[in-house]
């Protein structure tokens, strides 16, 4: 079946970098665009970005170009999300969702502390 | 972007009530939108798809409607398992695939 499997929590100071990942299974990799969702504490969801896993081709959501870098590596089937220059309204559970049927990863908590 | 416009934010109902939440596109979306339940410390799980496809191994009491720009989400007869937060969500043509706000489902 298709699995979507995370890195584990991160937790990271104001100014820095954080990367997930987001092993897949289950299905051909390169087949379907991921993209990345995240949801703060308490809040709604909120689309990051997407990628092409065959192309490598991105799409970003308007309030993080600059700041959010989507890779991949497809002899693996892992797909990463970067994101840099964190402040601590980055706080949130990032997820990875496949498109086409909409499989979700379990989910990321990013928190960032001073 | 197209905004997905979502109410109630919050309702309360009886185990047995139809409960029905509405989303609103700002735009003609066709039918892609999908529904979601997401349960506290869990990842959203697809409950419709294309806007009235109910996703494999979902339970019948659960259904979507609509085309367009108005579509509605509906269950019948509540259960207690039901207590959940739903949203709504758009993946017509590019991305970014929008989100509504979300709906909390309280039981009475």
């Amino acid at each position: 079946q298709v699995q979507l499997v995370q890195s584990g929590a991160e937790v990271k100071k104001p100014g820095a970098s954080v990367k997930v990942s987001c092993k897949a299974s289950g299905y051909t990799f390169i087949s379907y665009h991921l993209n990345w969702v995240r949801q703060a504490p308490g809040q709604g969801l909120e689309w990051v970005g997407w990628m092409n896993p065959n192309s490598g081709s991105t799409g970003y959501a308007q309030k993080f170009q600059g700041r959010v870098i989507m890779t991949r590596n497809t002899s693996i089937s892992t797909a990463y999300m970067e994101l840099s220059s964190l402040r601590s309204e980055d706080t949130a559970v990032y997820y990875c969702a496949r498109e086409g049927g909409w499989a979700w990863g379990q989910g990321t908590l990013v928190t960032v502390s001073s | 972007d197209i905004q997905m416009t979502q109410s109630p934010s919050s309702l309360s109902a009886s185990v047995g009530d139809t409960v029905t939440i509405t989303c609103q596109a700002s735009q003609d979306i066709s039918t892609y939108l999908n529904w979601y339940q997401q349960k506290p410390g869990k990842a959203p799980k697809l409950l419709i798809y294309d806007a009235s496809n109910l996703e494999t191994g979902v339970p019948s009491r659960f259904s979507g409607g609509g085309s367009g720009t108005d579509f509605t989400f509906t269950i019948s007869s509540l259960q207690p398992e039901d207590i959940a937060t739903f949203f709504c969500q758009q993946y017509y043509n590019l991305p970014p695939y929008t989100f509504g706000q979300g709906t909390k489902l309280e039981i009475k």
